[in-house]
């Protein structure tokens, strides 16, 4: 069984560019969350999508989008990206596991964007 | 919202001892608490959780106890090995059902257990 999926998993961009990450979530889950985790820091989170629409957002600027599809994979979009915007980006699925009274959340590997 | 503090940010044991990492959240509505390892270069792996209406869980060597009257939870690892090396985050949620859960995290603690 397949955990969080991400891709890439790098990738270098220039100030001003625009950036798309993809994920798909772990088997059975409905739920997807994106975060972003600057070095040595703890993950911080952008916002989280059920049934392809945004449910909930952390405190991100509008540059921050998001798409999550029927087979519930998702995607993140970063436009016009600043120095600033370098970091980990994770995403989490979120679903019942067995053995389990309620949902779960599992972590992809991230994609390790770098903003030049 | 949420705050998680973390404690100590740092932590180093000698192979076969016990390691305690403490947390401290502010909302009274959260009632998820996952614990995350998370090795250089890669992503976050959930290695236990706790829910609200649970005082003590253990999985093997690694248990969590909560405390929801004082509001901390810490993670017990016992019979360290120099693979638990890491970083370790807390974690807290108020979750109240599908789509509407968002984890504040602590900042982490590096542990290091000295071989």
């Amino acid at each position: 069984d397949a955990g969080v999926t991400q891709s890439p998993t790098h990738l270098i961009k220039t100030r001003g560019q625009q950036v798309t990450l993809r994920c798909s979530p772990k088997s059975g889950h409905d739920t997807v969350s994106w975060y972003q985790q600057a070095l040595g820091q703890g993950p911080q989170f952008i916002f989280q999508y059920y049934e392809e629409e945004e449910r909930q957002r952390g405190n991100f600027p509008d540059r921050f989008s998001g798409h999550q599809y029927p087979n519930y994979s998702s995607e993140l979009n970063v436009n016009a990206l600043l120095l600033g915007d370098s970091a980990l980006y994770l995403c989490a699925s979120s679903g019942i596991e067995k053995g389990h009274t309620g949902n779960t959340i599992y972590f992809g590997e991230g994609s390790w964007l770098t903003v030049v | 919202g949420e705050n998680v503090e973390q404690h100590p940010s740092t932590l180093s044991v000698q192979e076969g001892d016990s390691a305690v990492i403490k947390c401290t959240y502010s909302d009274s509505a959260s009632n998820y608490f996952p614990w995350y390892k998370q090795e250089l270069g890669k992503g976050p792996q959930l290695i236990i959780d706790i829910r609200s209406n649970v005082g003590e869980k253990k999985d093997q060597r690694i248990a969590v106890t909560l405390n929801k009257t004082a509001k901390h939870f810490s993670l017990h690892i016992t019979e360290t090995q120099p693979e638990d090396s890491a970083v370790y985050f807390c974690a807290a949620t108020a979750y109240s059902g599908a789509g509407s859960y968002q984890l504040t995290f602590g900042k982490g603690t590096k542990l290091s257990v000295i071989p």
